[in-house]
């Protein structure tokens, strides 16, 4: 069965680095997104991409974070420069119409020190 | 904006037994889909259930069932014949397009 993975499953950084997160959707979806969770604390929507652009986004989402499809396979999250707030689980989901549930991808870990 | 609301941080439940986890939500819309998700210490998000507002009819996955009741907004999951594999955060997701997620609540089950 078709799945969403995204890599690293962990990844540990220093504050003020740049970090990629790295997903690839199922490969006939359509819709992409990101979502985070804060240790302990509910998942938050980051930003929907469809169509090669992003549809919505979240005051998470600022300045600091972008969105690619570089290759029409990966969808990666960019953090320019992290801070301690950003360690959280960030969870990759594709969808392949508008009107289905969307398929989670197992999440990677990002500890910011 | 759209709220989603879960009233029990934790619950428990002995095993083979039936517990219900419940979620309110605020919206204006009248077409959306309502998703329970379940979180296992591995943080990893699985579906578990998925309810089309148009649909009267209660959404029901083996065990997994729902009372919906779109008047009052309301969408709690029933957990009937509960095992062990079911401990885990549960997650009520509300959807028109985006997920908004409610705070979670933890199932434990007592052996």
């Amino acid at each position: 069965e078709p799945e969403v993975t995204q890599t690293p499953s962990h990844q540990v950084t220093q504050m003020g680095q740049e970090v990629i997160l790295r997903c690839v959707p199922i490969s006939n979806h359509l819709y992409f997104y990101w979502y985070r969770q804060i240790l302990g604390q509910k998942v938050e929507f980051l930003v929907s991409f469809y169509n090669n652009e992003i549809s919505e986004k979240s005051e998470i989402f600022d300045d600091q974070f972008s969105v690619e499809r570089p290759d029409g396979s990966n969808f990666t999250l960019k953090i320019r420069s992290t801070k301690l707030e950003d360690s959280a689980m960030y969870f990759c989901a594709s969808k392949p119409t508008l009107y289905n549930e969307q398929f989670f991808g197992p999440g990677t870990r990002l500890t910011v020190l | 904006a759209q709220t989603v609301t879960q009233s029990q941080p934790e619950m428990s439940v002995q095993e083979a037994e039936t517990v219900t986890l419940s979620c309110t939500y605020d919206t204006s819309e009248s077409d959306y889909y309502l998703f329970w998700y379940k979180q296992p210490p591995s943080r990893q998000m699985i579906l578990v259930i998925r309810q089309e507002a148009y649909k009267q009819q209660n959404a029901t996955e083996n065990r997994f069932s729902v009372n919906f009741q779109k008047a009052a907004k309301s969408f709690s999951l029933k957990i009937s014949d509960s095992q062990l594999g079911d401990a885990a955060m549960y997650f009520c997701a509300y959807s028109n397009y985006q997920l908004i997620w409610g705070a979670g609540t933890k199932l434990i089950i007592k052996p």
